[in-house]
């Protein structure tokens, strides 16, 4: 069954560091997205990337933030000057379609540890 | 502001019992609902999903019922087993409005006891 990549599983970093969480999407999937999930909160949106371009972002969304699809398989976030309060799980996501039911396959993850 | 809740943080169950997972919406134009299921180390998998011309869609073990008029989710799954231990969310989004991005509630920890 095809599912959707993300590395690494686990970074560590210091605070001010940048990161850089990588992710391959479903290979026919063509809307992708980040949350994250701190930890013992639910999952929030923090934006979705369709046709090379952002189409939506949240409030936590800010400037520290940005996404790239570099080449044609892989989809990433990078985070410019990490705080403490990133500490999050990091998911992405994709799906086929951005409208009607709009259902996201999840990857397994990336846990950011800022120290 | 419009928000999705869960009524329950924790529910514990013994093997072989039903469970119900419930859920509260106030975005009354949600018209989409899907339930997420979340083992631990892994990501939110899709359970099922409702739309809101509906009140109840079964799959396989799982039901989902969906009142309107109290704006209420709830998931139901039949003879839980252990390997249904997960955190559960329900997720909402609006099939027109131009967002169609699935909003999520804060999750319910189900533990089946064997």
């Amino acid at each position: 069954e095809p599912e959707v990549t993300q590395t690494p599983s686990h970074q560590v970093t210091q605070m001010g560091q940048e990161v850089i969480l990588r992710c391959v999407p479903i290979s026919n999937h063509l809307y992708f997205y980040w949350y994250r999930q701190i930890l013992g909160q639910k999952v929030e949106f923090l934006v979705s990337f369709y046709n090379n371009e952002i189409s939506e972002k949240s409030e936590i969304f800010d400037d520290q933030f940005s996404v790239e699809r570099p080449d044609g398989s892989n989809f990433t976030l990078k985070i410019r000057s990490t705080k403490l309060e990133d500490s999050a799980m990091y998911f992405c996501a994709s799906s086929a379609v951005d409208s009607g039911a709009n259902v996201l396959t999840f990857g397994a993850g990336s846990r950011l540890t800022v120290l | 502001g419009e928000s999705v809740g869960l009524h329950l943080p924790t529910l514990s169950v013994q093997e072989g019992d039903n469970s119900i997972i419930n859920c509260a919406y106030s975005n009354s134009a949600s018209d989409y609902f899907i339930w997420y299921k979340q083992e631990s180390g892994k990501g939110p998998q899709f359970i099922i999903d409702i739309r809101s011309n509906m009140d109840k869609r079964q799959g396989q073990r799982v039901t989902v019922l969906l009142n309107k008029t109290v704006k209420h989710l709830s998931l139901q799954i039949a003879a839980t087993q252990p390997g249904d231990s997960a955190v559960y969310f329900c997720a909402e989004n609006p099939l027109s409005g131009g967002s169609y991005i699935p909003t999520f509630g804060r999750g319910t920890s189900l533990i089946v006891h064997p």
